[in-house]
């Protein structure tokens, strides 16, 4: 199985920041990652998908980048909704796996 | 609109079984490829298992394979998951996801199962 490793675990900022997460793949995927974001008691909602293509109804401040075996997700200025878990998935091989998730905190 | 709705979770003591469902409607159910994630309390997303549109492929976790059958009912616009001896470690909420080419692009709610004695 690919092992997905996202990294930082949990992540404090501000309203207006910049943020970046990294999502790191045990071999290459491609570009066969998405990103979802998740709210305290809700399903996932996928946010990205093939790296860096964004899911329709999603804002323009969201975006993704990476290839192979490692990605990164960037909020480009934060807003109070952004504040939630994330998630990256490969959809490389079977079974498809997650990274642990990063949490990302009010400041 | 996509909706997915999940129900059939419950309180089951170790060693028994529970069957999830879940609803779909919105769209042509019988076109999809379906999954079930599970997501234990406070921690990450778990894949558990995979249908093909028709139902004639299926996949497994590791850690389900053997215990839990996945199945649709394409003239229902059901999808289910049919769980046998179960553990405390299969304690999660249950999501049911419509995937796109091994994305999953839409949720349902999620159903809670719990494995307690």
């Amino acid at each position: 199985d690919i092992q997905m490793t996202q990294s930082p675990s949990s992540l404090s900022a501000s309203v207006g920041d910049r943020v970046t997460i990294t999502c790191r793949a045990s071999q290459s995927i491609s570009s066969y990652l998405n990103w979802y974001q998740q709210k305290p008691g809700k399903a996932p909602k996928l946010l990205i998908y093939a790296a860096s293509r964004l899911q329709s109804g999603v804002p323009s401040r969201f975006s993704g980048s990476g290839s192979g075996t490692d990605f990164t997700l960037t909020i480009s200025s934060l807003q109070p909704e952004d504040f939630a878990s994330y998630y990256c998935q490969q959809s490389y091989s079977t079974p498809p796996t997650f990274g642990q998730g990063t949490r990302l905190e009010i400041k | 609109e996509v909706q997915l709705a999940e129900s059939g979770g419950a309180l089951v003591q170790p060693g028994g079984s529970l069957r999830l469902s879940c609803a779909a409607s919105g769209f042509t159910f019988s076109t999809y490829e379906m999954n079930w994630v599970r997501q234990a309390p406070g921690k990450g997303l778990e894949w558990v298992s995979y249908i093909s549109s028709s139902g004639s492929v299926k996949y497994y976790a590791d850690s389900v394979k053997g215990r839990f059958t996945i199945s649709r009912d394409n003239a229902k616009n059901s999808l289910y998951l049919q769980m046998n001896s179960l553990r405390a470690e299969d304690t999660a909420v249950y999501y049911c996801a419509r995937e796109v080419g091994a994305l999953f692009q839409h949720w349902g709610q999620g159903t809670l199962a719990t494995v307690s004695s």
